[in-house]
């Protein structure tokens, strides 16, 4: 167990529709991020946030948005969904620098998107 | 951010030390070399970093070679858990930077 907690673990949808998934990363980690992983596709990077501000951003496409809340959770939201948005997507978290640990970044288990 | 390069796949025998090269010739004086590994669609998990020194955990042992142009992981016995794509990033050491994933490398591990 990473300690970092994405859900739904599963979401099935039509296109079109909308959709948020969380993440909960561990406790005290300021950074999160956020990955797609297309089928037997790499991990695709999409956006970062840090302590409640957008940190650097990826691929992400601009019916997707995403934001960092003070409690440090993040939501990941979807719209417009198309078939080709089906993919999982992982949050990840890590913790700041000068706290004693090391900055390697844990992974929840991802959500399963699948748009029908 | 510096760019590395793997081989797509690798093999290797069980019980047999696996070691899965990384080149990263474009590494920035600041940036350290990282090792995640993904088990079949779960999260990535990681394995160990080191910036210039040669590292060892329980997981396995990252030697860097001096001008740091390139990286060697090395599972020293390999078990069939160890099947995973792997990845090799170079990132700068701070939570604040981001991580971005290359195609990694594939291994198999043969019993």
């Amino acid at each position: 167990d990473s300690g970092v907690t994405q859900t739904p673990k599963h979401l099935i949808t039509a296109t079109g529709q909308r959709v948020t998934l969380r993440c909960s990363p561990r406790s005290g980690d300021l950074s999160v991020y956020w990955y797609q992983q297309s089928l037997d596709q790499g991990l695709q990077f999409l956006i970062q946030y840090y302590n409640g501000e957008e940190r650097a951003k990826g691929n992400i496409l601009e019916r997707f948005s995403a934001q960092q809340f003070p409690d440090l959770h993040s939501e990941l939201n979807l719209s417009s969904l198309e078939l080709g948005d089906s993919a999982l997507y992982f949050c990840a978290s890590s913790p700041q620098v000068g706290q004693g640990m090391n900055t390697e970044a844990f992974f929840g288990q991802g959500t399963r998107l699948t748009v029908v | 951010d510096a760019k590395t390069t793997q081989p797509p796949s690798m093999d290797c025998a069980e019980g047999r030390a696996a070691n899965l090269p990384c080149n990263h010739s474009t590494i920035s004086g600041n940036e350290y070399v990282y090792w995640y590994r993904q088990i079949h669609s779960q999260g990535p998990q990681y394995i160990i970093h080191g910036l210039k020194n040669n590292e060892t955990n329980e997981m396995a042992s990252l030697i860097i070679t001096e001008d740091r142009k390139s990286s060697t992981l090395i599972l020293p016995h390999a078990t069939l858990r160890d099947t995973a794509v792997y990845y090799c990033i170079v990132r700068v050491y701070s939570s604040a930077s981001k991580i971005i994933f290359g195609s990694g490398t594939r291994l198999s591990i043969r019993p």
